[in-house]
């Protein structure tokens, strides 16, 4: 069973305006990550962010986690065309698997 | 993909017929995983390996074996294809336990006629 869901789904905006998607999970975590992958390929790792860390920033990238509501966002800001892919959250219990969610398709229109 | 391999990349086979994907990495990772990508289910692991010869099942390994001889090298085997196990195969692998994040591969497509 899946261990994160993404919301929204899907999400249209245009250059310059920022994304923001978020993942709920169900159990203890060590850590929460996000993959993007792009149409056609393999996932690519974004970002991770420990369970005792609250906001990370990467870039145009900046997560949050919430673990007593387990949650977590991430906002890709100043949004470009070739931010379009679908993005991931994968729950991390310290042993030896992740566990993905649904995904997020994002659409950036120039 | 740093460094990780998949083959073939493409496959149509017939129901019934025995079926073994390659993934083949060149970073000396420790853990190797198989998943399956399929519209509106993500990621789901199928199985994954913790070292030469150590394997252990996922979520959905049903219908699918694994074997792991050489650090490099981690096969998923379908054993009697079906029209279900038609999906995306992902090979990935990591570094240590946490928290290190995951290397994909580009993927196989396998379709089951």
């Amino acid at each position: 069973s899946q261990q994160g869901e993404e919301d929204p789904q899907a999400l249209s905006i245009q250059e310059g305006e920022n994304a923001t998607m978020n993942c709920s999970y169900k159990t203890s975590i060590n850590n929460l990550q996000w993959y993007r992958q792009n149409s056609g390929r393999g996932l690519v790792h974004l970002i991770l962010i420990r369970s005792n860390e609250r906001e990370k920033h990467s870039g145009r990238l900046r997560v949050t986690l919430d673990t007593s509501k387990k949650s977590s966002s991430l906002l890709i800001t100043a949004s470009r065309a070739a931010d379009t892919a679908s993005y991931f959250c994968a729950t991390d219990d310290g042993f030896q698997k992740l566990v993905f969610g649904t995904g997020t398709r994002l659409l950036v229109s120039p | 993909d740093a460094g990780i391999t998949q083959s073939p990349r493409h496959k149509v086979t017939e129901t019934g017929t025995p079926v073994t994907l390659r993934c083949h990495q060149t970073e000396n990772h420790r853990y190797m995983y198989w998943y399956r990508q399929d519209p509106g289910h993500g990621l789901r692991l199928i199985h994954y390996s913790y070292g030469v010869k150590d394997t252990d099942k996922g979520e959905v390994s049903d219908g699918y074996s694994v074997s792991r001889s050489k650090t490099e090298d981690f096969l998923l085997t379908l054993e009697s294809a079906t029209s279900s196990q038609t999906s995306v195969y992902f090979c990935a692998t990591r570094l240590g336990q946490i928290p290190y994040e995951q290397y994909f591969g580009p993927g196989t497509r396998l379709t089951v006629t």
